[in-house]
Parts: structure tokens; sequence; C-alpha cells
């Protein structure tokens, strides 16, 4: 079984600040992806960055990049440079390359304040 | 095409009817799945499906049938409704071939059970 752990239920930024989402997440394979969704009140979801476990490197994606450390099993999303839009609720996510099943983490409402 | 269509936006049922929800994707992916969602909590999955065939079935009621009729839909029909599966219903499809490069999900079914 996968499981993934979001423990900020709420996070606040100031505009132009810099935030952190931590995830932590269990899984028994060795072939996983790891996921940050971004899902506003419209309730679209819409990828915000993957990491796939077998790089090193950290994705990055412009203000979104991740610290992704494996032996720890923890995934943190960094939004440099936060703007109104990013206000929303991010879902980290969690599947294997041997599986179907995409499971996510309860999430994190972040609150973007001017 | 890199779309998720799912149809209708929005439902309401009573509990003696029978309604089905549709989901239709042209990106070749031959996974999806069907995920219920209350406000302010994660999409909990439901149902994976394959290849057409059902991989994954999360323990749901069997007033919700899913249907992979071919690798491009995905039908879930609901019969018998209770007031509390009044829900947001994702659709999302995945590529098999390859990488698990990113889940592409659907607007969603609102669902109403009255």
């Amino acid at each position: 079984a996968q499981t993934v752990t979001q423990s900020q239920p709420e996070m606040s930024v100031q505009e132009a600040e810099t935030v952190t989402l931590s995830c932590t997440y269990d899984t028994s394979e060795s072939d996983y992806y790891l996921f940050w969704y971004k899902q506003p009140p419209s309730r679209q979801m819409i990828l915000v960055i993957r990491q796939e476990a077998y790089k090193q490197q950290n994705a990055t994606e412009n203000r979104f990049s991740v610290n992704f450390q494996k032996a720890a099993k923890s995934f943190s999303l960094k939004i440099s440079d936060s703007q109104l839009g990013d206000a929303a609720m991010y879902f980290c996510a969690l599947t294997s390359n041997s599986g179907y099943a995409l499971n996510f983490g309860k999430g994190t409402s972040l609150l973007v304040t001017p | 095409d890199t779309e998720v269509t799912q149809t209708p936006k929005h439902l309401v049922m009573g509990m003696t009817n029978k309604k089905s929800l549709k989901c239709e994707q042209h990106m070749g992916h031959r996974a999806m799945y069907w995920y219920k969602q209350k406000a302010k909590k994660p999409p909990e999955l439901m149902f994976v499906y394959s290849y057409e065939k059902l991989s994954i079935n999360e323990s749901v009621p069997s007033r919700f049938s899913p249907e992979c009729p071919n690798s491009s839909l995905l039908n879930l029909h609901l019969h018998a409704l209770q007031p509390e599966d009044s829900a947001l219903y994702l659709c999302a499809s995945f590529p098999l071939a390859g990488r698990r490069t990113e889940a592409f999900f659907g607007q969603g079914t609102r669902l109403t059970v009255v």
C-alpha cells in the first residue's frame, strides 16, 4: 500500500513571499512518481510539478520547485514570489510505475494575502 | 487534444433515479479513473480501468457501477443513490505506455442527490 501525508491543513503567505508546503509518503515501490496538484475554487485539478523517483535532481517549474528527499520520503513544494492566483488547495500525490493507483494526501489550503 | 471531458457538469437526481456520468479522452491513455470528492477533502479513488479492464475497485457500493466501453470512454452508472453520495465526481486519465508523466483531470460532475 502507498500513503501520502500532508500535515499542514492551512498555510498563509503574503504576496511576493515564499512558502513551503510539506508532504511525506510511503511506498514499497522503487519506481514511482510524485506530483503536486493545485485545485482552485473552480475545482479543476491542475498539475503544478512532478518528480520521478529515479531522478536525483529536484524538479523546477518557473516559481515552483520541490525538495525531494528520497531516503526521508519527503517531497515538499516551494512557491517563490507568491501571487494571488496561487491561492488554492494543493494536493501531493503518488503513483508507481507497476501499479495504477494514484493516491492523494489530505491537501493544504493556501491563502495568499496582499 | 489534452482534455478530459466530463458530462454533465451538474446533475440533480432523486434517490430512485438512474443516471449516468460520462468521461471521454482522446489522448490514447489506457488508464482511466473515477474519484469522488467532497468539499475541502481530497479526491477518493473509486475505480481504475486499465486497458479497458477493471483493475481497482476501492470497495465502492454497488449502487455505483462503472463501465469502460472502449479506450476513450468511461461511464459511471448511478442507481438508488443516497444524499451522502452528493459530491464532485472527477474522471482522470493516465498514460501507461512509457513514463507516467501526468494524470489529466476532467472538470468534474457536481452531483446532488435529493
